[in-house]
């Protein structure tokens, strides 16, 4: 099974600060990674898919970047409708994982 | 509009069944592979069982395995879960969600979920 590691657990960031997630894979995924934002009683909604390319109606401040098996989403500049979980999720190999979750708060 | 609506959710024993649903529409059902997650309160998500398009290959999370059977109806646009053998621990929110292609790829759309609770 591929490990999911998402790092921190909790960030706390300004408003128009930036905000950057880190994401593990316990071996290659290639591109095979995913973003997801999840607000308390909502579902999960596709931010980022194939490492880095944003999904319909995303906005431009969210964005990702992938270096071998270590993935970042970066939010440039920090919305109050940004805090939320943000989970990574791996589909290259069964089982699909997800990483434990990392929470941001706005400071 | 593509949209996933569950169902079945509930309060069982332990040791007791439930059969979730999922109802798809706004897509062609039959093409896309589709899966359950689940997410324990307060915990993270947690892929629970997928299945082809065809509904002839499955796929389930060890924790699961032998005790949850994933099936669906492509005729109704359907997906099912059947859960057997229920633990506390099964307790959570399940969503249905689909994959991106055919032939797999992230989540683009997700149901607003079904919550089972297992408890005497």
């Amino acid at each position: 099974e591929i490990v999911m590691t998402q790092s921190p657990a909790t960030v706390s960031v300004s408003p128009g600060e930036r905000a950057t997630l880190t994401c593990r894979a316990s071996q290659s995924v290639y591109s095979n990674l995913a973003w997801y934002q999840q607000k308390p009683g909502q579902a999960p909604r596709l931010l980022i898919s194939g490492a880095s390319t944003r999904a319909t109606g995303i906005p431009a401040r969210f964005s990702g970047s992938a270096s071998g098996t270590e993935f970042t989403l970066t939010i440039s500049s920090l919305q109050s409708e940004d805090s939320a979980v943000y989970y990574c999720q791996q589909y290259n190999k069964w089982p699909l994982t997800f990483g434990g979750g990392t929470k941001v708060e706005i400071k | 509009e593509v949209q996933l609506l569950e169902s079945g959710g509930g309060l069982v024993q332990p040791g007791g069944s439930l059969r979730l649903s999922c109802a798809a529409s706004g897509f062609t059902f039959s093409n896309y592979h589709m899966s359950w997650v689940r997410q324990a309160p307060g915990k993270g998500l947690e892929w629970v069982s997928a299945i082809n398009g065809a509904g002839v290959t499955t796929y389930y999370a060890d924790s699961v395995k032998g005790r949850f059977t994933i099936s669906r109806d492509n005729s109704k646009n359907t997906l099912n879960l059947q859960l057997d053998s229920l633990r506390a621990e099964d307790t959570a929110v399940y969503y249905c969600a689909k994959r991106a292609f055919p032939n797999g790829g992230h989540f683009d759309t997700w149901g607003q979920g079904t919550l089972v609770t297992v408890s005497s």
